[in-house]
């Protein structure tokens, strides 16, 4: 079966420019997570999404970042007026589970999309 | 807060040797743990998990955990490393769901690179 799929895997823009990043989690999947990984860290959480709700953004740097589920299955993340520290590989994941159940199964990762600003 | 700190940001082994990569965790709660591997340019895969049942995990690949609430330590072991083993390791806690400001996100070390000499 399919697994997360994130899109584009590369994005190079201009600083100021806006960029969409894509993802496409596991189907039926209910709970979708967007992480940011700098060169050389560990990924950090962004936020939140159950089924359509955004449940959690306290993880999103500025309000230069919005991210949406407008359906409960594909997400969004846009950022607008992008700078040169938001050069990063941004992480999807997608989890089956759903509240308390979350910290007992596992998150689904796509392969990421590098961003690299200019 | 949860935290989790990896002791090695780098590990060097030879092939057929074994791999300890070391763990720490700080939580209030009963913690779940995760190993994730990161190979380059490629999204995060689950090793193995821990989540309150048996102490010793294993994962795949030969990989095995174990958890010792004594000395808050989650460290990864594999007997024989194999060529392929080279990545990124990262240990993550997951953050329990309390329905506000906790929504079972992930929260990761700063990651340890295994290196395998042949």
């Amino acid at each position: 079966g399919a697994g997360v799929s994130q899109s584009p895997r590369y994005k190079v823009a201009k600083r100021g420019q806006d960029v969409a990043l894509r993802c496409d989690p596991i189907s039926g999947h209910v709970s979708l997570f967007w992480y940011q990984q700098a060169l050389g860290q560990g990924p950090e959480f962004l936020t939140y999404f159950q089924n359509e709700a955004q449940l959690d953004k306290s993880g999103l740097p500025s309000d230069r970042f919005f991210a949406e589920r407008p359906e409960g299955s594909v997400s969004t993340l846009k950022i607008q007026r992008t700078q040169q520290e938001d050069s990063a590989v941004y992480l999807c994941a997608s989890s089956l589970a759903q509240g308390r159940g979350l910290g007992n199964q596992p998150q689904h990762f796509g392969d990421g999309t590098r961003l690299s600003i200019l | 807060a949860q935290s989790v700190t990896q002791l090695d940001s780098h590990v060097s082994v030879s092939e057929g040797t074994p791999v300890l990569l070391r763990c720490n965790y700080s939580s209030s709660y009963s913690p779940s743990l995760f190993w994730y591997v990161q190979h380059p340019n490629k999204g995060l895969q689950l090793l193995l998990k821990y989540t309150s049942a048996a102490t010793l995990v294993k994962g795949i690949n030969g990989f095995e955990a174990e958890f010792k609430k004594s000395e808050t330590s989650f460290h990864l072991t594999k007997p024989s490393a194999h060529m392929s083993d080279a990545a990124e390791y990262f240990c993550v806690v997951s953050d329990p769901w309390d329905g506000s400001s906790n929504t079972g996100k992930l929260i990761f070390g700063q990651g340890t690179t295994l290196q395998v000499k042949p």
